[in-house]
């Protein structure tokens, strides 16, 4: 159960997109498409911003996609908004009942 | 609207046993997984523990297998994290949080969690 590999941090100016990467191996991220991603401001609980590879709950952004290839699962947000400064993690299944989460990136709005 | 409300975190001593509860609201319970995910001050989200929603399932991450155990009792909205031998690394904010399933999904709905303190 390694941390799925995320880059620290990531910035962007307000409009831009940035792109999070999320690499796993082919025993969690690339063997099932149970790969979502969660929010966190401070202070606060995580929330639940994309699921399965690409698909949002309803009432988030759609400012905000998801998709996969291989190992890695990417999130990307278009338009960058100061709410969009957050803590960012992915989190995929492992088998055997077991899920592991990324060490989480730093979204600056610059 | 769903709820989700920790309790039970504290200040304990190595070594000693602690058992957290997750009230649940807003939702048929029985129907859904239940997981616990941690958050060590100022670190990342580790996953720690999921219950299907009969129980028939369960997971454990393996830095608390043999040492924690989740369970639930959909009589009562609840599921519970029985935390044993604990660590001073087992210090952390415990979220509890609703997802479909144990072996697929996602964490729809999160608590705002409880604070876990091991030291002496």
């Amino acid at each position: 159960q390694s941390a799925l590999t995320q880059p620290a941090s990531v910035s962007g100016s307000p409009g831009q997109s940035i792109t999070i990467s999320c690499t796993g191996t082919s025993s969690d991220v690339g063997s099932y498409n149970s790969v979502s991603w969660y929010q966190q401001h401070p202070g606060e609980a995580p929330k639940l911003m994309i699921y399965d590879v690409n698909k949002r709950p309803s009432g988030v952004s759609n400012r905000l996609s998801g998709s996969k290839s291989g190992n890695t699962a990417s999130l990307t947000i278009s338009g960058l908004q100061a709410e969009d400064e957050a803590d960012y993690y992915c989190c995929s299944y492992v088998g055997s009942s077991t899920w592991v989460f990324g060490g989480g990136t730093k979204l600056t709005v610059l | 609207e769903v709820q989700l409300v920790e309790s039970g975190g504290g200040l304990v001593q190595p070594g000693r046993s602690l058992r957290l509860s997750c009230a649940a609201s807003g939702f048929t319970f029985g129907e859904y997984a239940m997981h616990w995910v941690r958050q060590a001050p100022g670190k990342g989200l580790e996953w720690v523990s999921g219950i299907s929603w009969k129980s028939s399932n369960t997971g454990y991450a393996d830095s608390v297998k043999g040492r924690f155990t989740i369970s639930r009792d959909n009589a009562k909205n609840s599921v519970y994290l029985q935390l044993n031998n604990l660590r001073a690394e087992d210090t952390a904010f415990y979220y509890c949080a609703k997802a479909p399933g144990v072996t697929a999904g996602y964490f729809d709905s999160w608590g705002q969690g409880t604070l876990v303190t091991v030291s002496s």
